[in-house]
């Protein structure tokens, strides 16, 4: 049980072009899913918390009109990276909570992205 | 200086040895402290949670916390070439409000 997912598991895109990446939790509702960046050799930066049918929360330094984060169902969330310039490229992980359950929030298998 | 400090290794160590991870902190607020398993190109997966300073023991694994020296340290006993993985730590002051801060990840090579 708690599995998420994420799609795709890696993409490589131009400079200038938006790519999408979705996240979602298989067999369990999340009604908040997180959003994290990490780069190489550095540790995981949570970036935005979705919450399902409201704006995404983004943290201090994160862009909103870069990474937009929308989060329509209680299975899915979406981050859009517009714009993509290389300093963009990294690894991006979705985790989701289950609505039933304590605090642990389960991870996806992460999306890399590069940006060329 | 970083919230959290975590030697990025590599480690290695043969196969049934004892493992030793460590993390430091600076921020005293912390009250819940988790360990995560990375494989490569894979998301982090929750090993152990604590709340409070002392051992919980799950398994092969134990999760240490001492509060006075801000230092937690997750110990595997009889370790496996399939423990191979990155060990992040993660530590909130409040759970609830999911604000974890993690560490760089220690990278375990368990060679057979």
């Amino acid at each position: 049980g708690a599995v998420v997912s994420q799609h795709p598991s890696r993409v490589i895109c131009k400079s200038g072009t938006s790519v999408k990446i979705e996240c979602r939790s298989l067999d369990f509702q999340a009604t908040t899913m997180f959003w994290y960046r990490q780069f190489p050799k550095q540790s995981l930066m949570l970036m935005a918390t979705s919450n399902e049918g409201s704006k995404a929360t983004y943290e201090q330094g994160v862009e909103k009109d870069k990474f937009l984060i929308n989060h329509a169902s209680l299975t899915l969330s979406t981050l859009t990276v517009t714009s993509a310039h290389p300093e963009d490229s990294s690894f991006y992980i979705c985790s989701a909570k289950d609505r039933l359950a304590g605090y642990e929030q389960y991870f996806g298998p992460g999306t890399r992205l590069t940006v060329t | 200086q970083k919230e959290v400090e975590q030697d990025p290794g590599p480690l290695s160590v043969p196969e049934g040895a004892i493992v030793s991870l460590n993390c430091t902190y600076s921020n005293s607020a912390f009250q819940y402290f988790m360990w995560y398993r990375q494989y490569s190109r894979k998301g982090p997966e929750l090993l152990m949670y604590t709340y409070s300073s002392g051992n919980k023991e799950d398994g092969r694994f134990t999760a240490q916390v001492d509060k006075s020296s801000k230092y937690i340290s997750l110990f595997i006993r009889d370790s496996q070439p399939s423990d191979s993985a990155t060990y992040l730590c993660a530590m909130s002051v409040n759970p609830g409000t999911y604000k974890y801060i993690f560490g760089t990840g220690t990278r375990l090579k368990v060679l057979a």
